[in-house]
């Protein structure tokens, strides 16, 4: 389809290991939200990339936190030694620009043990 | 920074009853308020938005009014339907703004 996917669907891993969650936005949109999302509770924002920069960093929880894309196009959002509050879906959007409605895909769920 | 606030926080109503869920935002410059509808073990899905040079908008079932002067937008669903059930999400951003800014949720039941 043409919507943002998102990969791994379901991730499980112990405490401490590293985990790296992809996101492939919808093509041609030049911006791409992060956002992370406890059990039950609301959206919270982590990073956005306007192209491959990204001018807020602002809501990575902690430096065990970093994000990156390249080519515009296909972004990851990397989890070092990771903390079972960590635990939760982190959801990826994209939009054709900023103002713009964006497009979420269905999350990646990590469960840290 | 922006921040927008969102009530009831959960609402259950009856189905064909109407469902009215209303935000606040705090920075007089927002101007793009979108509308989501999250399913369980989904992601959320836009189902609709309005900008700040109209004060309403409907599609079908669904409307959506805005009052710069006091800052407030509202979601209104008429005829709700069990398929409704669903968490809503508003939103509010500016042009040339980085951040989309969510509300906290609203979790709608209705009930058959």
């Amino acid at each position: 389809g043409a919507g943002v996917s998102q990969s791994p669907s379901n991730k499980v891993t112990e405490k401490g290991k590293d985990v790296e969650l992809r996101c492939d936005p919808i093509s041609g949109h030049t911006a791409l939200y992060w956002y992370r999302q406890s059990l039950g509770q609301g959206l919270e924002f982590l990073i956005y990339f306007q192209g491959n920069s990204a001018p807020d960093k602002s809501g990575l929880p902690s430096d065990r936190f970093s994000a990156e894309r390249t080519g515009g196009s296909v972004s990851t959002l990397t989890i070092q030694r990771t903390q079972q509050e960590d635990s939760a879906v982190y959801l990826c959007a994209s939009s054709s620009q900023t103002s713009q409605p964006q497009h979420f895909g269905d999350g990646t769920r990590l469960s840290i043990l | 920074g922006e921040n927008v606030e969102q009530h009831p926080s959960t609402l259950s109503v009856q189905e064909g009853d109407s469902a009215v869920i209303k935000c606040t935002y705090s920075d007089s410059a927002s101007n793009y308020f979108p509308w989501y509808k999250q399913e369980l073990g989904k992601g959320p899905q836009l189902i609709i938005d309005i900008r700040s040079n109209v004060g309403e908008k409907k599609d079908q079932r669904i409307a959506v009014t805005l009052n710069k002067t006091a800052k407030h937008f509202s979601l209104h669903i008429t005829e709700t339907q069990p398929e409704d059930s669903a968490v809503y999400f508003c939103a509010a951003t500016k042009t040339s703004y980085d951040k989309v800014i969510f509300g906290p949720g609203t979790s709608l039941s209705v009930i058959p």
